[in-house]
């Protein structure tokens, strides 16, 4: 089964500063989608950034960017210029690539809490 | 606007009780999903929808029920034999076949407490 794994509970940055938020992921599948989703404390999740695994390309979104790396099954979140309004619990999400069934279902990360500093 | 509506927000509920959330989408979208979220555990998928008068069993689908009776509407209650219901409940929505990427559109949630 596969597995989503987030290894830092908290994190805390400096405005206008960068930080890195940590995936890992265990799956034998080849072709599959990974997530960044954000969850401020309003409470409604919403999409941050979308990997396929078989791009080699990094995906980025404005000041968010991912560094995935398929052979480590890794997939860490990069917030540049972070702001106030980046204070959030982010998952990291995994799906297999072949759509149907519970196979289109999400597989999240624990979350990790980001506090943004003034 | 498009999206998605979950109600109560805050919900008591006594033990022995019977409760239902209420989700509804504006969005078209064909399949809907409940998640429960508790501290420090994550999303986990209790059921899910992927058209009308069908749905599935999630991961931790003991003691919950679902019904799809509209495409509008995914309805959750939450049952006595449901042993920790105390949660977070997020309802989660999406398009499905090939031109599904994996994005889900959530509501803002529904918090249960048992007293």
């Amino acid at each position: 089964a596969q597995t989503v794994t987030q290894s830092q509970p908290e994190m805390s940055v400096q405005e206008a500063e960068t930080v890195t938020l940590s995936c890992t992921y265990d799956t034998s599948e080849s072709d599959y989608y990974l997530f960044w989703y954000k969850q401020p404390p309003s409470r409604q999740m919403i999409l941050v950034i979308r990997q396929e695994a078989y791009k080699q390309q990094n995906a980025t979104e404005n000041r968010f960017s991912v560094n995935f790396q398929k052979a480590a099954k890794s997939f860490s979140l990069k917030i540049s210029d972070s702001q106030l309004g980046d204070a959030a619990m982010y998952f990291c999400a995994y799906r297999r690539g072949n759509y149907g069934g519970s196979q289109g279902n999400l597989i999240f990360g624990k979350g990790t809490k980001l506090s943004v500093k003034p | 606007d498009g999206g998605i509506t979950q109600s109560p927000k805050y919900l008591f509920r006594k033990e022995g009780q019977n409760v239902t959330l209420s989700c509804e989408q504006n969005l078209n979208h064909d399949a809907m999903y409940w998640y429960r979220q508790d501290p420090g555990q994550g999303l986990r998928l209790i059921y899910y929808s992927q058209i009308v008068n069908d749905f599935q069993k999630g991961d931790i689908a003991e003691g919950y029920s679902v019904s799809r009776e509209k495409k509008e509407s995914f309805p959750l209650t939450v049952t006595s034999a449901q042993k920790n219901p105390t949660a977070f409940y997020l309802c989660a929505s999406s398009i499905t076949g090939l031109r599904f990427s994996g994005e889900l559109f959530f509501g803002e949630g529904s918090r249960l407490t048992v007293l």
